[in-house]
This record gives structure tokens, sequence and C-alpha cells, in this order.
């Protein structure tokens, strides 16, 4: 059964602080694993896909990188806007289409 | 191009009741999945559905269905509710479900079971 953790479960940061968050996974097969930012109220907004190993993409002030057995976001210089619910989800070689959340990680970024 | 679209946004249903909620696709995208959001359990895999059939399903019970139409619109129904099932409810359309295809969900419809 495919397994995603995250953490911290929440994180609170001045803006300007730089930090990371985490994924850890256990999947069968990795097909990928996708990053969403999630506002309260809304669905889940799509950040980033990373296919393997040693795979890097860039959008802004985020930066997520994939290992095999985790994968980071990097979060530079944050700002009061990053404020938002980061998902974390696996995607497996024998489980379809279906995604695999973890829990969460909760940022809240003061000015 | 407009993004997936949940339709109604809220609604209140007591215990007993059954509802069908509607999620119109990105216009190209064929596959749809539902899932729902609570805040003990998280994001649960409910169902896929690619060119009207359903091609995946989680572990939920089956008083959960859905179906697809010939235009890829999707609607899932809760039959006989519980309080339990009270969540935000969202739907995902991708192109085809396959490798390297992503999945943008639309705003959910929140579901409030009295």
């Amino acid at each position: 059964e495919d397994q995603v953790t995250q953490s911290p479960e929440a994180l609170r940061l001045q803006e300007g602080e730089s930090s990371s968050l985490n994924c850890s996974y256990t999947v069968s097969g990795l097909r990928g694993l996708f990053w969403y930012r999630q506002d309260p109220g809304k669905g889940p907004e799509f950040l980033f896909t990373l296919y393997s190993a040693g795979e890097e993409k860039e959008k802004e002030r985020l930066k997520a990188t994939l290992t095999k057995k985790e994968s980071f976001l990097h979060i530079t210089a944050p700002k009061p806007e990053d404020s938002a619910t980061y998902l974390c989800a696996v995607q497996s070689n024998n489980a379809g289409n279906m995604l695999t959340f973890g829990g969460g990680t909760r940022l809240m970024v003061k000015p | 191009k407009a993004g997936v679209t949940q339709t109604p946004r809220y609604l209140i249903k007591t215990r007993g009741q059954q509802v069908t909620l509607s999620c119109s696709p990105i216009s190209g995208h064929r596959s749809v999945s539902w899932y729902q959001q609570t805040p003990g359990q998280g994001l649960q895999f409910l169902f896929e559905y690619f060119s009207e059939t359903q091609r995946n399903k989680g572990n939920f019970p089956g008083r959960f269905s859905g179906r697809q139409f010939s235009n890829s619109r999707s609607e899932m129904n809760v039959s006989t509710l519980e309080l339990g099932d009270s969540a935000l409810y969202l739907c995902a359309s991708s192109v085809t479900g396959t490798i390297k295809d992503t999945q943008y969900f639309g705003p959910g419809t929140r579901l409030t079971v009295l």
C-alpha cells in the first residue's frame, strides 16, 4: 500500500525566512510525485510533478526536489501570500491514475 | 481555458437522504477523478472515470457511485447519507490519466450532513 507522510504538520515563518517542507513516501514503483498548494475553501492548485530521483523543478520562490524516498519543497524568502497548505501526492505504477496524498503542511508566513 | 467546475458549491442534507454532485472537466480532458477531503482522513481517492467507464475505484462503500457522460462531464452520487459523509468533495480532470498526465482540481463541493 502506498504511503505518504508530510512534515512538519504546521510551519510558521517570518517573511524572508527560508525553509523546507518534507514529503516521505513508500510506493510500489513511482510513476510521479506531485506538489499542490491549497488555500482555505478552495481546491488544490497544481505546482510541480517530479518523475525520477535527482529531478528538480522551480517556480518563483519554490523549488521541489526528489530522491528515492522523499521529496522536499524549498521555499526561499517567503512572502505572506505563500501562506497555504502544501500537499504532496504520489502516483504508483499499479494504481492507475489514483493519487495518494499526505496530510499536508500548513504554512503561515508572517509579515 | 476554463478550469474544472463543480456544482453545487455547497449542500446541506440530512441523514438518510441522497445527493448528486456534478463536475465539468477542462475542455479536452477525458479523465475525471473524485476525491473526498476531511480534516481527519485528508484527501482520499473515490474513483476515476475515462470514456464513460469506471477505470479505478478507491476503498469506499457502495453508497458512493459515479458516472461519466459522453461529453466527459461526471456526476457522483451518495445514497443513504451518514454524518461521516460531511466533507469537501473534489473533482480532478486530466487529459487521459496516463503517464506524465497532471490532474487539475476544481473548487470542490462542500457537503454538510445533519
